[in-house]
């Protein structure tokens, strides 16, 4: 099992209102990574990080932000969540080893009405 | 760039018989090969990966797979399929293997359904 959390798993709120989905991993891993996940199932980067202070943005164009602040912890925020924004979140992370795998927490699924 | 296809979207067996995920790949250099599963509302876990050596990778739950060269592939495989196994796979490939990103772009997913 690995050791990376995603809080909370399902969120329901209203337009215009701020989220923030953490993730905190307890592997000392440098390198970590949020994908949205669409209803179709495709997966998408739309953030990853090397390490502290560290924040790059992914393939996917994404409204939200995050922040690498500790090594084990990197949230996610929508300032204003809109319709558009429901999907689920999936947060990852690796030792950075090239040949390492991901390790990814059990999502945070997110539906604004 | 690097890029993986999984040309079906659905694969349906029964149960104990074979079953194949297909799995192409794109890649400059040497390819950086994953699978993963995803059962319904959960996270993605891992099963497998090629690097080098052996072309034929065992992993979890008794899944292995075939890494050809040649054909560009790396498809997912296991002689007996259990009921359990239905789920939605990946297959994913490193982006930049030199670089230290160490990013994954993943496949658009097949689901597998078995049938008792």
């Amino acid at each position: 099992e690995a050791d990376i959390y995603q809080t909370p798993r399902y969120l329901v709120i209203g337009t215009g209102k701020k989220i923030t989905l953490e993730c905190s991993q307890t592997m000392g891993h440098d390198k970590m990574y949020w994908y949205q996940q669409d209803p179709g199932m495709e997966l998408h980067l739309i953030h990853y990080s090397y390490g502290v202070n560290s924040t790059e943005k992914g393939d996917l164009s994404s409204e939200s932000t995050v922040s690498r602040i500790r090594t084990e912890h990197f949230p996610l925020t929508l300032e204003s969540a809109r319709p558009s924004h429901t999907s689920q979140y999936l947060c990852a992370s690796s030792s950075g080893v090239a040949t390492g795998e991901l390790f990814f927490g059990e999502g945070s699924r997110l539906t604004v009405l | 760039a690097q890029s993986v296809a999984q040309p079906e979207d659905q694969v349906n067996v029964a149960e104990g018989n074979p079953l194949t995920v297909k799995c192409t790949y794109s890649v400059s250099g040497n390819p950086y090969l994953f699978w993963y599963v995803q059962y319904p509302n959960r996270g993605l876990q891992f099963l497998l990966k090629y690097i080098t050596g052996d072309n034929l990778v065992k992993g979890s739950y008794g899944f292995e797979a075939e890494f050809n060269k040649s054909q560009t592939s790396f498809h997912l495989k296991k002689p007996s399929a259990l009921v359990s196994d239905s789920a939605l796979y990946f297959c994913a490939v490193r982006d930049s293997p030199r670089g230290n990103t160490g990013k994954l772009i993943f496949g658009q997913g097949t689901t597998l359904q078995v049938k008792p």
